[in-house]
């Protein structure tokens, strides 16, 4: 059973525009939750987190905002570029426990 | 520099054989792990270690073998029990929360 979940495999958005990738959790012991950012053939490298006593964290390009009640939390990106194309992990953990991901959700910005 | 070093990069295996992945961090960091990556599946988590000479089974351990007799170092064995071997290995780090990955090891099986 998926404790996080993203329910859409790709995205496609134009350059400049908003991207908004989405992720699902079922385990409301989760504390603290990330995204990560995957070039093919690289280790995932992380963008933000955000713990569970906020509903937003922005740096930059990049906000995070989650919904306790609604278990859910979004990533966006603000002006969407070329270079953002990637696949994004969404991972939650609770205190004391590994991380564990979502499937990943596929990127495309195009120009 | 610091960082989490993977090796090899590139292995391939005839079936029948163990293969051990190396991973090696100087990032001081106290727990370890290993996931893998398939195609539409994700990062999945084999095994971690969050101390020297402790370490946990993760959701797809079977097959798969790891030690930890030294912080810096956790490596994975994927041993013939392992039924579907070929795939990305990650292998990452952590002090508090936050992962720091190496940059993967592709394991493909002949």
């Amino acid at each position: 059973d998926q404790q996080v979940k993203q329910n859409s495999p790709s995205l496609s958005v134009q350059e400049g525009r908003i991207s908004i990738l989405n992720c699902d959790y079922t385990n409301s012991m989760f504390d603290y939750f990330l995204w990560y950012k995957k070039y093919p053939a690289e280790g995932p490298t992380f963008l933000i987190s955000i713990s569970s006593i906020k509903d937003k964290n922005e740096d930059g390009r990049f906000t995070v905002f989650l919904n306790k009640s609604a278990k859910h939390l979004s990533l966006h990106i603000v002006p969407s570029q070329p270079g953002d194309s990637a696949v994004y992990f969404c991972a939650a953990s609770q205190a004391g426990t590994a991380l564990i991901f979502g499937k990943g959700t596929t990127l495309s910005v195009s120009s | 520099d610091g960082g989490i070093t993977q090796s090899p990069k590139y292995l391939f295996r005839k079936e029948g054989q163990n293969v051990t992945l190396s991973c090696e961090q100087n990032l001081n960091h106290d727990a370890m792990y290993w996931y893998r990556q398939d195609p539409g599946q994700g990062l999945r988590l084999i095994y971690y270690s969050q101390i020297v000479n402790d370490f946990q089974k993760g959701d797809i351990a079977e097959g798969y073998s790891v030690s930890r007799e030294k912080k810096e170092s956790f490596p994975l064995t994927v041993t013939s029990a392992q039924k579907n071997p070929t795939a990305f290995y990650l292998c990452a780090s952590s002090m508090w929360g936050e992962l720091f990955f190496g940059e993967g090891s592709r394991l493909t099986v002949l």
